[in-house]
């Protein structure tokens, strides 16, 4: 079955770059999406189509995807962001999740 | 508004039977492919299942095919997750979530909590 690798953690510092990985085999040909969860609160959903931001989602998410890798980062990154970050994408007809990475803004 | 409220969780004896339920309303469910997504207790998000807009296409994780089953009533505006034999591993909170045409899920519910004891 397929599987996306995420980093258990990452930290950085208020005001910088947080970069957030996630690695399949040949995920730069497939479509990936990235989904933030806050602690007691559902996901949401911040990138799509491996670069699109939702309404309403701030210009600091951004996205790409090239080869194995998948990259969430959040330039300026503020407070609030701290939080779980989910990759996600389509393997045939089955949905696939990586393990998830915790944000700490510290 | 976009809104998802799950239903029917609770606490059941492992090789029990649960049915949730996810109200939809905000936007026309029969237009829809809907999803069944689980977080385990500090665990990750893992997607469960999944029914086409006109309720002819399912699909199950491996860990749930056999045991578990997800339909919808279009009329009601309305998802299910028809859980039997459940096992302690299926503790999580169970999430429905709506499918957008490009292939995201751009809408999830508070969730409700499955609790198995064995």
């Amino acid at each position: 079955s397929y599987e996306l690798t995420q980093p258990p953690s990452v930290s950085v510092s208020p005001g910088q770059t947080a970069s957030i990985t996630c690695s399949g085999d040949k995920l730069g040909d497939k479509y990936v999406c990235w989904y933030q969860q806050k602690p007691g609160q559902s996901p949401v959903l911040v990138i799509y189509q491996n670069n699109k931001r939702p309404s309403g989602i701030p210009e600091r998410f951004s996205g790409s995807n090239s080869g194995n890798t998948a990259t969430l980062t959040i330039s300026g990154t503020q407070a609030m962001d701290e939080a779980d970050f989910y990759c996600q994408a389509w393997d045939s007809s089955t949905v696939v999740f990586g393990g998830g990475t915790m944000l700490t803004v510290l | 508004e976009v809104q998802l409220v799950e239903s029917g969780g609770g606490l059941v004896q492992s090789g029990g039977s649960l049915r949730l339920s996810c109200a939809a309303s905000g936007f026309t469910f029969s237009n829809y492919w809907m999803h069944w997504v689980r977080q385990g207790p500090g665990k990750g998000l893992v997607w469960v299942s999944r029914i086409s807009y006109d309720e002819i296409t399912t699909n199950y994780a491996d860990s749930v095919k056999g045991r578990f089953t997800i339909s919808r009533d279009n009329g009601k505006n309305t998802l299910y997750l028809q859980m039997n034999s459940l096992r302690a591993e299926d503790t999580a909170v169970y999430y429905c979530t709506r499918l957008h045409t490009s292939s995201q899920f751009d809408s999830w519910g508070q969730g409700t909590l499955v609790t198995v004891s064995s």
